[in-house]
């Protein structure tokens, strides 16, 4: 059965560092998204991705992230410049649309900045 | 803004008993909802997804209800074991197109 896959599976980084949470979507999926669980919290919405644009995004998504999709297959997250606070479990998940359909998660990457 | 409340926050009962979650939101202008399984320190499963028009839906022993207009959804687990020890989330897609998640109900089932 298709899955969505994220790499790595743990990223460890000093705080001022970029880092970048890669997924690759399940192939015939149109619309992507990242959602992040602080531990103990609640998980919340960051951003959807639709037709290589950002279709929604949430206060949280300021400008230090962006999204991209490089090629036909990856979806990236990039933090340009980490802080304590964005230590949290990040999940990248796809859609074939966008309110009707179920979305399929990822496993996660687990940021921890030090 | 949409929030999604879950209770109990946490439930544990013995083999066999059958397990409630509940649910609730306050803007019942929602698409769909959608009940996901999460195990320590893993990704989330999507156990089921009901369409806003829908009342019920079933995939072997999950039934999960939704009163749209009451914004409010069970989450039913026929004959407890242990394998369904978890955290069960609720998460609702409204006008913004985004998933609003509850904070989960954690179940233990104890054998």
């Amino acid at each position: 059965e298709p899955e969505v896959t994220q790499t790595p599976s743990h990223q460890v980084t000093q705080m001022g560092q970029e880092v970048i949470l890669r997924c690759v979507p399940i192939s015939n999926h149109l619309y992507f998204y990242w959602y992040r669980q602080i531990l103990g919290q609640k998980v919340e919405f960051l951003v959807s991705f639709y037709n290589n644009e950002i279709s929604e995004k949430s206060e949280i998504f300021d400008d230090q992230f962006s999204v991209e999709r490089p090629d036909g297959s990856n979806f990236t997250l990039k933090i340009r410049s980490t802080k304590l606070e964005d230590s949290a479990m990040y999940f990248c998940a796809s859609s074939p649309g966008l309110a009707a359909d179920t979305q399929y998660f990822g496993p996660g990457t687990r940021l921890t900045v030090l | 803004k949409q929030e999604v409340t879950q209770i109990p926050a946490a439930l544990s009962v013995p083999e066999g008993e059958n397990l409630v979650l509940n649910c609730s939101f306050t803007d019942s202008a929602i698409y769909n909802l959608q009940w996901f399984r999460q195990d320590p320190g893993k990704g989330l499963t999507s156990l089921l997804l009901i369409q806003s028009s829908q009342r019920e839906q079933t995939s072997g022993r999950l039934n999960a209800s939704l009163d749209k207009s009451s914004g409010r959804s069970t989450l039913y687990i026929a004959a407890s074991q242990p394998g369904d020890s978890a955290t069960y989330l609720c998460a609702v897609i409204s006008n913004d197109y985004k998933l609003s998640f509850g904070a989960g109900t954690t179940v233990t089932v104890r054998a």
